[in-house]
């Protein structure tokens, strides 16, 4: 039973470009959550879907950050126009739908802003 | 906001000894996770503790989940090389849009020496 996949395992941008970051979730999981986890920082929540569904997205930067969860494919944390300050590691968690708090990550994605 | 605090943040200790990792809030959660870091990975899970007063043990680790569900602990027997890394306890929101949001803890960087 494969894990929460993330692709790519590191990724690098300079300023102002795209960065898409991908995450499928373990079999069977409906709920996934992206969490942040800066240099020196701990990991911090971002959004929680479930499919074709934003449920939280609190932790959310109000600007250049979106995420989807479509019907079909994985789930995209898409960051626009990238700074400095956005470059960590990103990781994705799933969980199945009747256990609260009990979430399984994948390996994370690091991002490099140059 | 949920606040988890971790303790302690360090902890260096020679093989054959005993540790306890404690973490503490204010805030009551519906469940709590204790999760393992190595570097340049992800979190892996090692215990979900939900009913207040809770303890699970596996193999040489006890985790506790205290009467209030405001706080939790993990205790190593007998520490081994192999237990060397960061530790990370998180705690689960059951409330409305939030359920199931992880709020971590500072982690606990342990090294174990032979």
């Amino acid at each position: 039973n494969a894990g929460v996949m993330q692709n790519p395992r590191h990724l690098v941008r300079r300023r102002g470009q795209e960065a898409r970051l991908r995450c499928s979730p373990m079999k069977g999981h409906s709920h996934v959550y992206w969490y942040r986890q800066l240099p020196e920082e701990g990991l911090k929540f971002m959004v929680y879907l479930q499919k074709e569904n934003i449920i939280d997205e609190s932790g959310m930067p109000k600007e250049r950050f979106s995420a989807e969860f479509p019907k079909e494919g994985p789930s995209i944390l898409r960051i626009q126009q990238v700074v400095r300050g956005d470059s960590a590691a990103y990781f994705c968690a799933s969980s199945p739908e009747t256990v609260v708090g009990t979430q399984y990550f994948g390996p994370g994605t690091r991002l490099l802003v140059l | 906001t949920q606040l988890l605090e971790q303790s302690p943040q360090f902890l260096s200790i020679q093989e054959g000894e005993n540790l306890t990792v404690y973490c503490n809030s204010s805030s009551v959660f519906s469940s709590l996770q204790w999760y393992r870091q190595e570097p340049g990975e992800g979190p892996v899970l090692l215990v979900t503790v939900v009913t207040g007063g809770e303890v699970k043990k596996l193999k040489r680790l006890t985790f506790q989940f205290g009467d209030a569900r405001k706080d939790s602990s993990l205790h190593i027997t007998a520490a081994q090389t192999g237990d060397t890394g960061l530790y990370l306890c998180a705690g689960a929101d059951a409330g409305g849009t939030s359920y199931g949001k992880l709020t971590f803890g500072q982690g606990t960087i342990l090294t174990v020496h032979p």
